[in-house]
């Protein structure tokens, strides 16, 4: 069964300081891989989206990594500003657009 | 540029009443369209999908149901809510072409069903 695993569901750090976010999967066939943000009450929006050929994309101060050998992938963000707190969704592709399985998300809060 | 609309943003219906959810994307032609629901702190779920006009493909069976009358007009519905509809209803597009499927979401739609 394909799966997408987040960790840690939630996360509290201070505005200024870096976090990392970790997503794992057990997707197959493997396309690509997203994150996305989701402030409350919204529509998820796109930060990063990488395929089986890419380890690193960054987007502003939103890094992702992905291996796919292990099936990992993981979300730095540097410098944390206030409006990054929202929840961060790792999605994963296989070969079509309705074969997308979605992690539960990482709730980040930041405070000032 | 494309954009994604849904409406309303919140709606709060009695159980057993009718519903109607409406998505609309400008800007593009011919995009794949999907309805999600997203319980509270759980990931999204695949409610429907549709690649053309008329063409509904159901990931889930429930209470819903899907129309796409015109190329960019999704729209999700139910004769009878239940109490268990309650959620959070996102419509998604991505390019019809394929490539990478980038799916871009609207602002979502909060089901209270009392």
């Amino acid at each position: 069964k394909n799966q997408v695993e987040q960790s840690p569901q939630s996360l509290i750090i201070l505005e200024g300081k870096n976090c990392t976010l970790q997503c794992n999967y057990t997707v197959s066939p493997f396309s690509n891989l997203r994150w996305y943000k989701q402030d409350t009450g919204r529509g998820p929006v796109s930060l990063t989206i990488m395929t089986f050929s890419e380890n690193t994309k960054s987007n502003g101060r939103y890094t992702a990594t992905l291996d796919a050998d292990t099936k990992q992938s993981s979300l730095h963000i540097t410098a944390s500003q206030l409006s990054d707190s929202a929840s961060y969704i790792c999605v994963v592709s296989a070969d079509s657009a309705r074969q997308l399985t979605f992690g539960s998300g990482t709730q980040l809060t930041v405070l000032p | 540029s494309q954009t994604i609309h849904q409406w309303p943003a919140t709606l709060v219906q009695p159980v057993g009443s009718p519903l109607s959810l409406e998505c609309t994307v400008e800007g593009t032609s011919n995009p794949n369209l999907y309805w999600y629901r997203q319980a509270a702190g759980r990931g999204l779920q695949l409610l429907f999908y549709s690649v053309g006009i008329g063409q509904i493909s159901s990931e889930v069976p429930q209470n819903l149901s899907a129309s796409r009358p015109q190329d960019r007009q999704f729209i999700l519905s139910s004769k009878k809510l239940l109490l268990s509809d309650s959620s959070f209803y996102l419509c998604a597009w991505s390019d019809g072409r394929g490539g990478l499927y980038q799916q871009y979401f609207g602002p979502g739609t909060r089901l209270t069903v009392t």
